[in-house]
């Protein structure tokens, strides 16, 4: 079935540093979605993406839809302790006629040294 | 919006026993997932209504799972019996997709979730 691989598996920056992770398919997704989970938490949609090329803002996030269709990063700028967590990369892909399934990637954890 | 509400938030049960999760979607979407989310295989599509049918259920593990989505503000899932293996975290997300890519948000919001221990 289609995959999504994201990367990095986790991270470990100081307070203040720029984060970047990324997620890439061998298939093609039409929209793409950002998620952070806390602890005990579900996750929580950050930014959607919906345009080949398209660069959205969300505060300090930055993610942008590749232009191939089949990548997607997010950036975090000049991160803070409350930016930890698990990011996901998330892409909607046909299942059958008609219907329509999110695909996870595997997710990025990150850990901020204050 | 009160955004997707689900019960209990914690479970803890023996093995073999009959366990029911459910969730009450955003009003309006009409979409449902559930999830299962465990540290080895992380978050995975256990199965998808659209309208109230189920569309996909090539993610529910065996016939000891079981889902229903009865009206439009509510889904159950069932486990029986319950095995340890089955614990884990269940989510139920909501969306509003319509058929044939044809539009909808495509935003699909999750629920706090469910902990599930079965010892």
């Amino acid at each position: 079935g289609q995959q999504l691989n994201q990367s990095p598996q986790s991270m470990f920056i100081q307070e203040g540093e720029d984060v970047s992770m990324n997620c890439t398919s061998s298939s093609i997704f039409n929209t793409w979605l950002w998620y952070k989970q806390e602890p005990g938490e579900g996750p929580v949609l950050l930014i959607a993406l919906y345009k080949a090329g398209e660069l959205t803002s969300n505060g300090r996030l930055t993610a942008q839809f590749g232009i191939t269709r089949k990548d997607s990063f997010l950036n975090i700028s000049a991160s803070i302790p409350s930016d930890v967590g698990i990011y996901f990369c998330a892409g909607w892909t046909n299942i059958i006629q008609g219907a329509q399934k999110l695909v996870f990637g595997q997710g990025t954890r990150l850990t901020i040294n204050p | 919006d009160a955004g997707v509400i689900q019960s209990p938030r914690h479970e803890v049960t023996e093995m073999g026993q009959e366990v029911t999760l459910r969730c009450k979607p955003i009003s309006g979407h009409n979409s449902l997932f559930w999830y299962r989310q465990t540290m080895m295989r992380g978050l995975e599509l256990l199965i998808y209504f659209n309208n109230n049918v189920p569309i996909d259920d090539s993610g529910m593990p065996e016939d000891r799972f079981s889902a229903k989505m009865p009206n439009a503000s509510f889904s159950t899932l069932k486990i029986q019996p319950s095995e340890p293996r089955d614990s884990a975290v269940y989510f139920c997300a909501s969306s509003f997709v319509l058929a044939g890519a044809l539009g909808g948000s495509y935003e699909q919001y999750f629920g706090p979730g469910t902990r599930l221990t079965v010892t």
